[in-house]
């Protein structure tokens, strides 16, 4: 089973942030968090990943609760584009990185 | 930005039949996997494949399934004799070592009829 929760969907309205949240109360030490979005049946795209700190990039920003036990991923501005399936996975650092994938967070932007 | 390529985009088989789905990872990479989504479904973990040889396979990765890292660049599934219920989308991954993220093929879409 994954070791993650999320929301089964949001709405946001076009232009403003989607805080997209998750949770992962068992996550282990040497865990990261990944973030990765699936648009209709295409493969999943990576987006962030982050250990403790908060993490940004060009795509988003992930913030990680200090006891690690939940993050948000933050889409700043968010289009009609980022209309997808978001998934919150915990994997290894080492090992065979395997992927549990839960059921994410279908987000819909709206015009 | 380097893609990992899967072909064909769609393939579809009689049941009984042996099909291969093949990908080229990102030429780099050294971890390869393969997954799978039944429509409406979750995304399933089936096997990955590091040093050529597979570190670690799910339930769903019987002996009906086989991976295979022919040369350098390609990397296949191959299901031996396909079920109705092998009808899916087949994803193929890779990644460098240590914390990155995968990057994901743009799958197969194999239907058994």
């Amino acid at each position: 089973d994954a070791k993650t929760t999320q929301p089964t969907s949001m709405d946001c309205a076009e232009g403003r942030a989607a805080n997209l949240p998750c949770n992962h109360s068992t996550i282990s030490g040497n865990e990261y968090v990944y973030w990765y979005r699936q648009i209709h049946s295409q493969g999943p795209q990576y987006i962030i990943h982050g250990l403790k700190n908060n993490e940004t990039n060009e795509m988003a920003s992930l913030i990680i609760t200090e006891d690690r036990k939940s993050s948000t991923l933050i889409l700043p501005h968010a289009t009609l584009r980022d209309t997808a399936v978001y998934y919150c996975i915990v994997s290894y650092t080492s090992g065979t990185y395997k992927y549990i994938f839960g059921t994410g967070t279908r987000l819909k932007v709206l015009a | 930005e380097p893609e990992v390529t899967q072909t064909p985009s769609h393939q579809v088989t009689q049941m009984g039949q042996e099909v291969i789905l093949r990908c080229v990872p990102i030429s780099n990479h050294l971890y390869f996997y393969w997954y799978r989504q039944i429509l409406g479904q979750k995304v399933e973990f089936l096997v990955s494949f590091y040093n050529n040889e597979i570190s670690e396979k799910s339930e769903i990765f019987d002996d009906q399934f086989s991976v295979e890292r022919p040369d350098g660049s390609n990397f296949t599934l191959k299901i031996r004799s396909t079920k109705l219920e092998d009808s899916a989308m087949y994803f193929c991954a890779s990644k460098d070592t240590g914390p990155y993220g995968y990057t994901f093929g743009s799958g197969t879409r194999l239907t058994v009829v």
